[in-house]
């Protein structure tokens, strides 16, 4: 089966502009995971749907990220405005449904860079 | 909340030796654990998980897990490491409620020939 796709594989900006990445689930998987991962550290989860809805989004900076998942199938994460402490790869997942023993998925992620 | 601790952020052994990565949580309930692998500029690879069922957990690779309620332990072991085990490795924690994974901070394991 495709793997989770995702795109931009690289990005760079500067700080203050917007930008946005794409995220392309497993087939039939209903739930999709955004993360954040900064240099040397794990993920952090961002955000998580349920098909078209917001499961946990406690982790968001709501004042410059949103996310969305159109249909319940892809999914964009956008930052604006950017600031230099963005600077991360961010990892889509994905996994059939939400049980607690349900492997996730992980996309190749985008690096993003904030100049 | 639930937390993992992943002692020694580099380990370096030789090809053939044994490989152990160590992975502490902390839980006042059973938890769900899993070891994670992540290759230079690639997303994370599931290796293995515990879902409370058997203690001794085995995965890909040939890469084997015990979780030790009394020590809160869930350490990856290899008898033999091949030099394409080098990459970083991550333990990860679910909540109890809902299905967020919390990840410790890597270990990036060195393989020398």
């Amino acid at each position: 089966e495709a793997g989770v796709a995702q795109s931009p594989r690289y990005k760079i900006i500067e700080k203050r502009q917007s930008v946005a990445f794409w995220c392309n689930p497993i087939s039939g998987h209903a739930t999709l995971y955004w993360y954040q991962q900064i240099l040397g550290q794990g993920p952090k989860l961002l955000i998580q749907f349920q098909n078209n809805g917001v499961v946990d989004d406690s982790q968001l900076p709501k004042d410059r990220f949103s996310a969305e998942r159109l249909k319940g199938v892809d999914s964009t994460l956008k930052i604006q405005p950017a600031k230099l402490e963005d600077s991360a790869v961010y990892l889509c997942a994905s996994s059939l449904e939400a049980g607690r023993n349900q492997p996730q998925h992980f996309g190749d992620g985008t690096r993003l860079s904030i100049l | 909340a639930q937390s993992v601790t992943q002692l020694g952020s580099h380990v370096s052994v030789s090809e053939g030796a044994l490989v152990l990565l160590r992975c502490n949580y902390s839980s006042s309930v059973p938890p769900y654990l899993f070891w994670y692998v992540q290759y230079p500029n690639q997303g994370l690879q599931l290796l293995l998980k515990y879902t409370s069922a058997a203690t001794l957990v085995k995965g890909i690779n040939g890469f084997e897990a015990e979780f030790k309620k009394s020590e809160t332990s869930f350490h990856l072991t290899k008898p033999s490491a091949h030099m394409s085990d080098a990459a970083e490795y991550f333990c990860a924690v679910r909540e109890t409620s809902g299905s967020r994974l919390t990840f410790g901070e890597g270990t990036q394991l060195t393989v020398n020939p």
